[in-house]
């Protein structure tokens, strides 16, 4: 099975909030994480990444924090948007492919 | 510099027929992965080709499934004699490198096998 699962398939946030996505991982090995983002009947779309030797990264009102102790990834968005609202996937990257988890559906209420 | 383009968007195909799935990966892109996604789950990797060569498959089913990435031309994975369970949306992504790198996506295609 997957190696890498999210612990809530559904969060509803408020415009204005701040969201937190998070994501388990279960190889230790991994060394590259991405978060995407899917719209309906999109593709997932790079948000950000991360690298095992980084805990932290930051971008535009997007935080990625990498725990590798207890391996656990996630994703913070700040002021949550309606343009936000979409499935939220991580994906660890192994060897030479993504592993995917289920994802989150992301739901911002205004 | 386009992205990655699949073809066709959407596909119909009954039962028993063979289904043609086309990806473009972006330029200068010589990884390509085909993923499975079912409506509100994630994306299964089915495998990883690179120029005439297919790396990894171990996602693919053994029967009725195969991939290729021929040296001029897009990636095409093809599902032979399809059965309803086919029906899914397929994406492609391609990469400039094989790992730790970012993997771009394109729009799927969804297939509906009646």
């Amino acid at each position: 099975g997957e190696s890498v699962g999210l612990h809530l398939p559904t969060l509803s946030v408020q415009e204005g909030d701040n969201s937190i996505i998070n994501c388990a991982y279960s190889n230790s090995a991994s060394d590259y994480f991405i978060w995407y983002k899917q719209e309906s009947g999109k593709g997932p779309q790079f948000i950000i990444d991360i690298r095992s030797n980084m805990d932290k990264r930051q971008g535009q009102r997007v935080t990625v924090l990498l725990n590798k102790t207890v391996k656990h990834l996630s994703l913070q968005i700040a002021a949550t948007q309606p343009g936000d609202s979409a499935v939220y996937f991580c994906a660890e990257n192994m060897a030479h492919d993504m592993r995917f988890g289920a994802g989150t559906r992301l739901t911002v209420k205004p | 510099n386009a992205g990655v383009m699949q073809n066709p968007r959407h596909l119909v195909r009954r039962r028993g027929q063979e289904a043609r799935l086309r990806c473009s990966p972006m330029k200068g892109h010589s990884h390509v992965y085909w993923y499975r996604q079912l409506p509100e789950e994630g994306l299964k990797f089915m495998v990883y080709l690179q120029k005439e060569n297919i790396i990894d498959e171990s996602g693919m089913p053994k029967e009725r499934f195969s991939a290729e990435f021929p040296k001029e031309g897009p990636s095409i994975l093809r599902i032979q004699q399809v059965v309803r369970g086919d029906s899914a949306a397929y994406f492609c992504a391609s990469s400039y490198q094989k790992t730790n790198t970012e993997a771009f996506f394109g729009q799927g295609t969804r297939l509906t096998v009646v």
